[in-house]
């Protein structure tokens, strides 16, 4: 079956720090993938995606790379904020049907001014 | 923001109560999902829906059962709630067919307490 694994955490960090977030995948077909992102009390709110190989999503200067022959999604930021502290989810969406989204079990970040 | 709302957003309940948790879309979205999210499991998914009367099972189905009568709500119901059904649920919707990201969007969440 489908699986994700990512970094648990919490990942600190200072300020205008370079982030990045691993994220690796099992699939069986050629999934879609997704960077989901929790703010404390709230829901997940999709911040970037990509369907296809070699595709870069990126939203708020985030940006991540669908890697095929590493099975990868890893999330990067180039210089973080005190508001980017949240849980960060990867997941990804099997082709052939909507039936659902496979997570990652979140990594909490942390960012410190 | 997508127009997903989810009701309750809080509640307290007995073991072997029922409880049922609503969600409501002005989306028009053929797509629903409930979900659970539990510390050290991410989202999990209960059920999903695709289509009025169309239901099927997630990977955490056991327990809960739900109904969609109209394309806008989406009922969660516990038969019987136990401790272990304590969880925050969110509900997500996705416009589904168009091509191959099924992105979905999430509600608020319901934070149920089961004691």
């Amino acid at each position: 079956g489908n699986s994700v694994t990512q970094m648990e955490g919490p990942v600190t960090l200072s300020e205008e720090a370079f982030l990045t977030i691993n994220c690796t995948y099992t699939a069986t077909g050629y999934p879609s993938l997704f960077w989901y992102v929790q703010y404390p009390g709230e829901g997940l709110q999709l911040l970037l995606k990509a369907t296809k190989a070699d595709d870069k999503g990126s939203n708020k200067g985030f940006e991540a790379t669908y890697r095929k022959e590493t099975t990868s999604f890893h999330l990067e930021k180039g210089s973080v904020q005190v508001s980017d502290s949240a849980v960060y989810f990867c997941a990804l969406s099997d082709t052939g049907g909507a039936d659902g989204l496979t997570f990652g079990k979140g990594t909490h970040l942390i960012i410190q001014p | 923001d997508a127009g997903i709302t989810q009701s309750p957003r809080h509640k307290v309940t007995e073991t072997g109560t029922p409880v049922t948790l609503r969600c409501h879309q002005t989306e028009n979205h053929r797509y629903m999902y409930w979900y659970r999210q539990d510390p050290g499991h991410g989202l999990r998914l209960i059920h999903y829906s695709y289509g009025v009367k169309d239901t099927d099972k997630g990977e955490v189905s056991d327990g809960y059962s739900v109904s969609r009568s109209k394309t806008e709500d989406f009922l969660l119901t516990l038969e019987s709630a136990t401790s272990s059904q304590t969880s925050v649920y969110f509900c997500a919707i996705s416009e589904g067919a168009g091509g191959l990201s099924y992105e979905q969007y999430f509600g608020p969440g319901t934070r149920l307490t089961v004691t």
